[in-house]
């Protein structure tokens, strides 16, 4: 069964520096998105990606956030200077379309802790 | 404010019971999914649903789009069935699938 995979699962870095964290969403998909989750709290909604360009961004995208989708096949998503707050997990997600009947997967997920 | 609300927080059962956990939004919505984080934190699509009901296995998930309702059903409960249960729907579709999620339920079930 297709699947879409993150990685790395696990990743931990210093305040102030930056970090990639990396998506292979299914092959076929169109549509990709971020979604973070700080810890006890609900997921929620990033930055959604479509044709090349961010099709929606949520007010947490701020310009220390950036994606891009370099080759292809891997969708990327840049912190650039890492806060504390920063710390959640991350999840990376892909659709076929838009609309009824469309379904989202999801990655299993990066947990980012920033120290 | 457009949301999507879940009940209960937190569950927990014993063996065997029926477990529903419910959730409802307040816009209209194209569907709904159902999806199961583990403890390790990854998350699992279980059901995407846009009217009446699915079935798969012990789970049931039904849907009343004119109430803005969604229940997930587990029959004969289990404790690999422990787990948080988070309903999310595209709220606001401005072209996109983007997902509005509630805040889960966490479900034990003690053997």
């Amino acid at each position: 069964e297709p699947e879409v995979t993150q990685t790395p699962s696990h990743q931990v870095t210093q305040m102030g520096q930056e970090v990639i964290l990396r998506c292979v969403p299914i092959s076929n998909h169109l549509y990709f998105y971020w979604y973070r989750q700080i810890l006890g709290q609900k997921v929620e909604f990033l930055v959604s990606f479509y044709n090349n360009e961010i099709s929606e961004k949520s007010e947490i995208f701020d310009d220390q956030f950036s994606v891009e989708r370099p080759d292809g096949s891997n969708f990327t998503l840049k912190i650039r200077s890492t806060k504390l707050e920063d710390s959640a997990m991350y999840f990376c997600a892909s659709s076929a379309g838009v609309g009824l009947g469309t379904e989202a997967f999801f990655g299993q997920g990066t947990r980012l802790t920033v120290v | 404010k457009n949301e999507v609300e879940q009940s209960p927080q937190n569950l927990t059962a014993q063996e065997g019971e029926f477990i529903t956990i419910n959730c409802s939004y307040s816009v209209g919505i194209s569907a709904l999914h159902w999806l199961q984080q583990h403890p390790g934190g990854g998350i699992v699509s279980l059901f995407m649903l846009s009217s009446g009901k699915k079935k798969h296995g012990r789970l049931i998930a039904t849907i009343n789009i004119q109430e803005k309702h969604s229940s997930l059903h587990i029959t004969a409960s289990h404790p690999r069935d422990s787990a948080v249960y988070i309903c999310a729907a595209p709220l606001l579709n401005f072209g996109n699938e983007k997902l509005t999620f509630g805040t889960g339920t966490r479900l034990t079930i003690i053997p």
